[in-house]
Formats: structure tokens, sequence, C-alpha cells
């Protein structure tokens, strides 16, 4: 069966230090991978989506990168966080070859705070 | 116009109460559409994908109107578990981008 997996599950970093988030996905090739942020009281932003390794799309420009440098791993990261990078940061997948009715699975999240 | 719109509620509603929520879209390429369940603090989960001549699962009931651009969730003998927010989802076009409404909260009460 597929799972999804993400770390850390809570992060408190200082502004100006750096950011690696790691998501990782079993038992399915070549998934479609997004990463969300959910900022407090908000809804679900799409930060950057990829197709495959290497393929990286970005829906909104700022401070973030994203990286796929397996076909199951995908990396968000960041050289110098700001205070608004806060938020809970959810990775998601969809299966290669699925009808168009099949939706998007979610890992359990990393909570975000810059202090 | 947003690309996905939804009323954030709060719908208050007692035990065994219907209570429907509409979802707007202004794509009207778009194929795939979704709702979604998400408990506070936790990750958005999968309800059920909404079929173009409407499904249904067991309570829930999703319904689909191309010419008008919305899609619906009606929850029949609303339960205290039902208490979440429901999140619309719409592929962007064609595509596997999903965006996601901003949610409708649901507060089941005794």
């Amino acid at each position: 069966s597929q799972t999804i997996h993400q770390w850390p599950a809570t992060l408190v970093q200082p502004v100006g230090s750096p950011l690696s988030l790691e998501c990782t996905v079993e038992g399915t090739s070549n998934p479609n991978l997004y990463w969300y942020r959910q900022a407090a009281g908000r809804g679900l932003q799409l930060l950057f989506y990829s197709v495959g390794i290497g393929q990286i799309s970005s829906e909104v420009p700022q401070n973030l990168s994203a990286s796929r440098p397996q076909d199951r791993q995908f990396i968000l990261s960041s050289k110098k966080l700001l205070l608004s990078d806060s938020g809970f940061y959810l990775c998601a997948w969809r299966g290669l070859g699925q009808g168009r009715n099949y939706g998007y699975t979610f890992g359990s999240g990393t909570r975000l705070t810059v202090v | 116009r947003k690309e996905v719109e939804q009323d954030p509620g709060p719908f208050n509603v007692p035990e065994g109460a219907t209570v429907a929520f509409n979802c707007t879209y202004s794509n009207s390429a778009s194929q795939s559409f979704f709702w979604y369940r998400q408990d506070c603090r936790k990750e958005p989960k999968l309800l059920m994908s909404v079929y173009s001549s409407g499904n249904e699962d067991g309570r829930f009931t999703a319904q689909l109107n191309r010419a008008s651009q919305y899609i619906s969730l009606l929850i029949r003998d609303s339960k205290l578990s039902d208490s979440a927010t429901y999140l619309c989802v719409v592929n962007k076009g064609g595509s596997y981008i999903p965006t996601f409404g901003r949610g409708t909260s649901l507060i089941v009460h005794p």
C-alpha cells in the first residue's frame, strides 16, 4: 500500500535560519508531488508541484524553493526564514495514471513557527 | 473572482440535522472535483470525489452543476463527529493541479 511520510512534525526556527522539510512516498512510482502551506486561519496555498525527478513548478514567488532529487522524495527549503513563513506545511501526492476522480493524499504535515 | 470560493461559516447545527454546503469555481474547463475534510490541526483527508452525475456515500451526497459552476455537499443525519472544516477542491482546467477553497466550518452540537 502507498504511504506518505513527512518530518519533522513540529519545528521552531529563528528568523534568518535555513529550512529543510522532507517528504517521501512509498509504494508507488513517479507520483505527482505537491507542497502546500496553510497559514493560521487561512486556506491551503499551493507552493510547488512536481511531475517527475528534477521537474519543479512554482506557484507563488517567495523565499522558498523545492527539489526532487529522487522519484519519491520532495524537499522544501529556504536559505533564510522570515516570520511570514510560519505555517502548516503539507506534502501531498497523486499516483501516475490514476483516473481524474482520484484525489490527493496528504502527509501529516509540519507545523513551522519562525521566531 | 477567486478560483474556488466557499462560505466560511460556521454552520452550527444540532445532531440529526441536514446541512448543505456549496462551492463555486471560476474555471469552466475544470474536470475534477473533490470534497475534503480537515480536523483541527490535522491534514486534509479525502471525503469524496464529485462525479458528473452526482454521487452518494452513506450520509453524504455530492453534486456537480457545470452550467452554474458549483459543487455541493449534503450531509444528512449529522453526527457530533462530523464537526470539522470541509474543503472544496477543484483541479485547474484539465490538469492535476488542485486548488483548495478556504473551507466551510461545521459545528454539530448535541
